[in-house]
């Protein structure tokens, strides 16, 4: 059980345009879901955490118009990066809470070129 | 604020041989303490945590850590190592209602594992 889901895995585009990810809690429902992101070799930083039908909460210094967050379900959380340049290439971690714990989904590649 | 450190960046040791990896927290009351492992290229696995209760705790893949209040650690231990335990080990703290459900992790340490 508690399962995380994560698409895509990977994702490659051209600087300027947007990505969207998405996560997806499979086998149960999560009012919250948190976005990190984690460069080489480093741990991971929450980016942001988003509650089912309000509005995301940010980290200080992550740009809510560039990092778009959406939790239109008890299911679906879903990272928009707009416009999109190569430092925000990176490796972008959502997990569920449920239960008192957090689980995580596999991740997602981003490489902008 | 809450925080964590994780002294050791990376640690090799011989299969079969035992393994201790090292935590440290920074948290205002008394914590929830997690180990996770991830896998290059992959999500996070969690291995084991503690909320309250006893200080010592059984996680997966034959994982304990030991919550030692008086020196803030949580030191994760496994008597023999396993070649498949190469990975990236993470300490965090947090996921309490009082600190918004955040988990605050630490660097990791990589282990490898000789043959």
């Amino acid at each position: 059980g508690a399962v995380v889901s994560q698409h895509p895995s990977r994702v490659i585009c051209k600087s300027g345009t947007s990505v969207k990810i998405e996560c997806r809690s499979l086998d149960f429902q999560a009012t919250t879901m948190f976005w990190y992101r984690q460069f080489p070799k480093q741990s991971l930083m929450l980016m942001a955490t988003s509650n089912e039908g309000s509005k995301a909460t940010y980290e200080q210094g992550v740009e809510k118009d560039k990092f778009l967050i959406n939790h239109a379900s008890l299911t679906l959380s879903t990272l928009t990066v707009t416009s999109a340049h190569p430092e925000d290439s990176s490796f972008y971690i959502c997990s569920a809470r449920t239960s008192g714990l957090q689980y995580f989904g596999p991740g997602t590649r981003l490489t902008v070129l | 604020a809450q925080s964590v450190t994780q002294p050791d960046i990376h640690i090799t040791v011989s299969e079969g041989a035992s393994l201790e990896l090292r935590c440290n927290y920074s948290y205002g009351a008394t914590p929830y303490l997690f180990w996770y492992v991830q896998s290059p290229g992959q999500g996070l696995q969690l291995l084991l945590k503690y909320f309250s209760g006893d200080t010592l705790v059984q996680g997966i893949k034959g994982f304990e850590a030991e919550f030692k209040r008086s020196q803030s650690s949580f030191n994760l231990r496994k008597p023999s190592v396993h070649w498949s335990d190469a990975a990236e080990y993470f300490c965090a703290v947090g996921g309490q209602k009082s600190s918004g459900d955040k988990l605050t992790f630490g660097t990791g340490t990589r282990l490898a594992v000789r043959p």
